[in-house]
């Protein structure tokens, strides 16, 4: 298995630019969800997804959509970037109904994106 | 709302000595709770976990963790701390009433000296 694989490694942007980062796992689970790192701020939500068509606001959604057309992607889209944006992106994935299974979080590499 | 708190930015310790990681929740209900460990320049990867049975949880790489339910707490441990332990470490809490939803404290570094 591959695991969580994100794309890209890290992208550089002008203000008012868009673009999506792309998130892939391939161990059928349920969950996956976007998280932001930020020195000293630990792991913030931005958008989660409990399943194909429904997804849901985390902590700082404002300034980022997603779509959760397939079990296997949860592309985050930036709508126009900005400086406060700057980030290290996570892409996390794992079942819903833990039990057996676990409810342990998968991530992947992330995403370093600078915003100018 | 729930919350997870890391008292410490960063913990030193020589190479060989015990390593503790402090982290305390707020949440209602039974908590899920997580330690993670990130690498430089990688992505989180998963230590331990307590969701029900013995308080004494152990995990990979020797860690382990201390739930104490009267304390709120869950403190991770290591017997004997190595260089390549130098990482940061984060505790999370589970939303069971959101999906998967995790909240994650804001991470210790620590830093194992030889």
């Amino acid at each position: 298995n591959a695991g969580v694989t994100q794309t890209p490694k890290f992208q550089v942007l002008k203000t008012g630019q868009s673009m999506t980062l792309q998130c892939a796992q391939d161990m059928n689970h349920e969950y996956m969800s976007w998280y932001r790192q930020d020195p000293g701020m630990g792991l913030r939500l931005i958008h989660y997804s409990v399943g194909a068509g429904i997804t849901d606001q985390g902590e700082v959604p404002n300034g980022y959509n997603v779509s959760r057309s397939t079990t296997e992607d949860f592309p985050l889209r930036l709508l126009s970037a900005a400086p406060s944006q700057t980030s290290v992106y996570f892409c996390a994935s794992s079942y819903v109904t833990g039990g057996i299974r676990g409810y342990e979080q998968y991530f992947g590499p992330g995403t370093r994106l600078t915003v100018t | 709302a729930q919350s997870v708190a890391q008292p410490e930015d960063q913990v030193n310790v020589a190479e060989g000595n015990p390593l503790t990681v402090k982290c305390t929740y707020s949440v209602s209900g039974n908590p899920y709770l997580f330690w993670y460990v990130q690498y430089p320049n990688r992505g989180l990867q998963f230590l331990l976990k307590y969701i029900t049975g013995d308080n004494l949880v152990k995990g990979s790489y020797g860690f382990e963790a201390e739930f104490n339910k009267s304390q709120t707490s869950f403190h991770l441990k290591k017997p004997s701390a190595l260089v390549s332990d130098s990482a940061l470490y984060f505790c999370a809490v589970r939303d069971r009433a959101a999906g998967n939803k995790l909240t994650f404290g804001g991470g210790t570094r620590v830093l194992v000296k030889p």
